[in-house]
């Protein structure tokens, strides 16, 4: 069974709102990373955070991970149009040598 | 540079035919992965080649098998194509192989008529 599940599957937002995008998963994790994935293109890595932290931020992007609650968040602030994309988690599980991905979120920031 | 290249990047064919897609990376990485994507974009792991050693095996079928003649090359090669079989495929590679960032080439998209 897929380890990730995200939501909102599908998120439309105007250019400068905030959007986030919620991550769950199920098994024991040694980190957890977002990925984006533009139409028509491979995935690009965004962030990581591991299991013994509980915030992160990127430039624009902040992560919070809740291993209690086995769930992680993604924040993007100030969206633009070319935030438009899919935003993947992936979980590394502590039993495993492979990421498993969740099946994504599809953000529309209009212009 | 490109990190992580794949060829073809279409490939369009009929069922039953055998097709292979190459992929290259030039990252240093001692670990390499194919995924297939389908439709609704769910992103699923196929293999997994950690220094030319087959690591990760899911269940896919026997139809499909990864070649890697050195580190920085894993191709896939799939037999008797069936319809099915379309979807994006999608190499990446990475340093660490228990978890650490992958990178993903562009994608081969495969269309079986």
């Amino acid at each position: 069974s897929q380890q990730g599940e995200e939501d909102p599957q599908a998120l439309s937002i105007q250019e400068g709102e905030n959007a986030t995008m919620n991550c769950s998963y199920k098994t024991s994790i040694n980190n957890l990373q977002w990925y984006r994935q533009n139409s028509g293109r491979g995935l690009v890595h965004l962030i990581l955070i591991r299991s013994n932290e509980r915030e992160k931020h990127s430039g624009r992007l902040r992560v919070t991970l809740d291993t209690s609650k086995k769930s992680s968040s993604l924040l993007i602030t100030a969206s633009r149009a070319a935030d438009t994309a899919s935003y993947f988690c992936a979980t590394g599980e502590t039993s495993g040598s492979r990421l498993t991905f969740g099946e994504g979120t599809q953000l529309t920031v209009n212009p | 540079d490109t990190a992580v290249s794949q060829t073809p990047k279409y490939l369009v064919t009929q069922m039953g035919n055998d097709k292979s897609i190459k992929c290259e990376q030039n990252l240093g990485h001692d670990t390499m992965y194919w995924y297939k994507q389908d439709s609704k974009k769910f992103l699923k792991i196929m293999f997994s080649y950690n220094n030319k050693e087959l690591i990760i095996n899911e269940t896919v079928p026997n139809r499909f098998s990864p070649k890697s003649p050195d580190k920085a090359h894993l191709n896939l090669h799939i037999n008797s194509l069936e319809l099915g079989d379309s979807a994006v495929y999608f190499c990446a590679s990475s340093q660490d192989p228990a978890l650490g960032t992958q990178y993903f080439g562009p994608g081969t998209r495969l269309l079986v008529l």
